[in-house]
């Protein structure tokens, strides 16, 4: 089975700063997605991006970009111009292709200081 | 449109009951997943509906555990004999099949305590 690591359990990062929270899989295959979820205190899992991993572009959405390396498969998030609202716990995931199986890491919590 | 449902939101049972846990999908997802997620850790995965086909219960810890999807839709997750180590928020989500980069979306999740 596919195993999806966030070795950050904690970050924190100063409002208006940039943060990298790291992501790193293992597969056998060569085709499948990734996503990264927030999780605010609200415990609502939110969707912040995705990536197709046969996409060479890294996925953005506004603030928020990731840094595939598939060959490293590593699928980090970075978050610019940190906000208040940032703070929340992140989640990696991993879908396979040819299944429906979805495989989440352990989460980081990122703490933003005012 | 409407997200997923779950209902209740908060759950407190005494141990050794049984409690049923509602989760409404988003209309015309065909992949209903249940995730278990304990005080400050990650998603545990119990049970995934696809379709019409047999559910994938690999996830689920015991046998006190079983979960049922009625008509494509609807799914209740059934706990008997409660413990105390079953308290956790219960999260439902749900996808489409057929489009491989469809996110989970996720409802707000039951949160269980049993005391």
């Amino acid at each position: 089975a596919q195993t999806v690591t966030q070795s950050q359990p904690e970050m924190s990062v100063q409002e208006a700063e940039t943060v990298t929270l790291s992501c790193t899989y293992d597969t056998s295959e060569s085709d499948y997605y990734l996503f990264w979820y927030k999780q605010p205190p609200s415990r609502q899992m939110i969707l912040v991006i995705r990536q197709e991993a046969y996409k060479q572009q890294n996925a953005t959405e506004n603030r928020f970009s990731v840094n595939f390396q598939k060959a490293a498969k590593s699928f980090s998030l970075k978050i610019s111009d940190s906000q208040l609202g940032d703070a929340a716990m992140y989640f990696c995931a991993y879908r396979t292709f040819t299944g429906n199986q979805f495989y989440f890491g352990t989460g980081t919590s990122l703490t933003v200081i005012p | 449109g409407a997200g997923v449902s779950q209902s209740p939101s908060n759950k407190v049972t005494e141990k050794g009951k049984d409690v049923e846990l509602r989760c409404d999908p988003i209309s015309g997802h065909t992949a209903l997943y249940w995730y278990r997620q304990s005080l400050g850790q990650g998603l545990e995965f119990l049970i995934y509906f696809q379709g019409n086909s047999a559910p994938d219960k690999s996830g689920l810890p015991s046998d006190r555990f079983s979960a049922e999807r009625t008509g494509g839709s609807v799914s209740t997750l059934t706990i008997q004999r409660t413990q105390q180590e079953d308290s956790a928020v219960y999260l439902c989500a749900s996808s489409f099949l057929d489009r491989h980069n469809s996110p989970l979306h996720f409802g707000n999740g039951t949160r269980l305590t049993v005391t």
